[in-house]
């Protein structure tokens, strides 16, 4: 069955600094990966996807995640962190055959100034 | 942009009593999905229905839970006595096709069961 962990449960940046988010997927095929966030009690923003081509994958407010399958990883970076990046970020991934997402536990920013 | 509208945006009800979240899906999109996120916790999969039937359901939608395309728009979860474990965050998805190119989430419904 497919799984996510996200093993950092809470992290704390400068603002201005890099940050990398990560996660780890169970799948033996290719998955489709993807990274949402989420502001307290607001719903859930697609940040990025991947499903195929390009491992290097651009999305908005500045992030980006990079799929190596031999890590079975798609961590999220962003260069350059603002203080409106704090929120609870999930990843996700689905499988071929079913049309579910199955979510990790969240990793939730803080951004000092 | 297109977007998945629910309704309302917070409720809440007693214990025991019957109630009904709503979704607005795109409106070419063909598959529909309910997810439950309980606060602080994470986002978990309840149920997908396709052509007018459930074709995926998780453990957690049990006999106290149904869903329903009324009317060819809304897309609905009904939840038939509500207990306090109930109490979560609401999000409903659709997707025009099988697979998750297109796949969007509405902005949720908050559910507090008192």
């Amino acid at each position: 069955a497919q799984s996510v962990t996200q093993p950092d449960i809470h992290i704390t940046v400068s603002e201005g600094a890099s940050l990398e988010l990560r996660c780890n997927y169970s799948y033996g095929a290719t998955p489709y990966l993807f990274w949402y966030v989420q502001s307290p009690g607001q719903g859930l923003q697609l940040l990025l996807k991947y499903f195929s081509g390009d491992t290097l994958v651009q999305g908005i407010k500045g992030f980006e995640a990079e799929f190596k399958r031999s890590q079975s990883s798609f961590n999220l970076r962003k260069p350059s962190v603002h203080w409106s990046d704090a929120a609870e970020y999930f990843c996700a991934v689905g499988a071929d055959n079913t049309d579910k997402l199955i979510f990790g536990t969240g990793t939730r920013l803080q951004v000092f100034p | 942009e297109p977007e998945v509208t629910q309704t309302p945006s917070h409720q809440v009800t007693q214990m025991g009593q019957e109630v009904i979240l709503r979704c607005v899906p795109i409106s070419n999109h063909l598959y529909f999905y309910w997810y439950r996120q309980i606060l602080g916790q994470k986002v978990e999969f309840l149920v997908s229905f396709y052509n007018n039937e459930i074709s995926e359901k998780s453990e957690i939608f049990d006999d106290q839970f149904s869903v329903e395309r009324p009317d060819g728009s809304n897309f609905t979860l009904k939840i038939r006595s509500t207990k306090l474990e109930d109490s979560a965050m609401y999000f409903c998805a659709s997707s025009p096709g099988q697979g998750f190119r297109g796949y969007t989430f509405g902005s949720g419904t908050r559910l507090t069961v008192v």
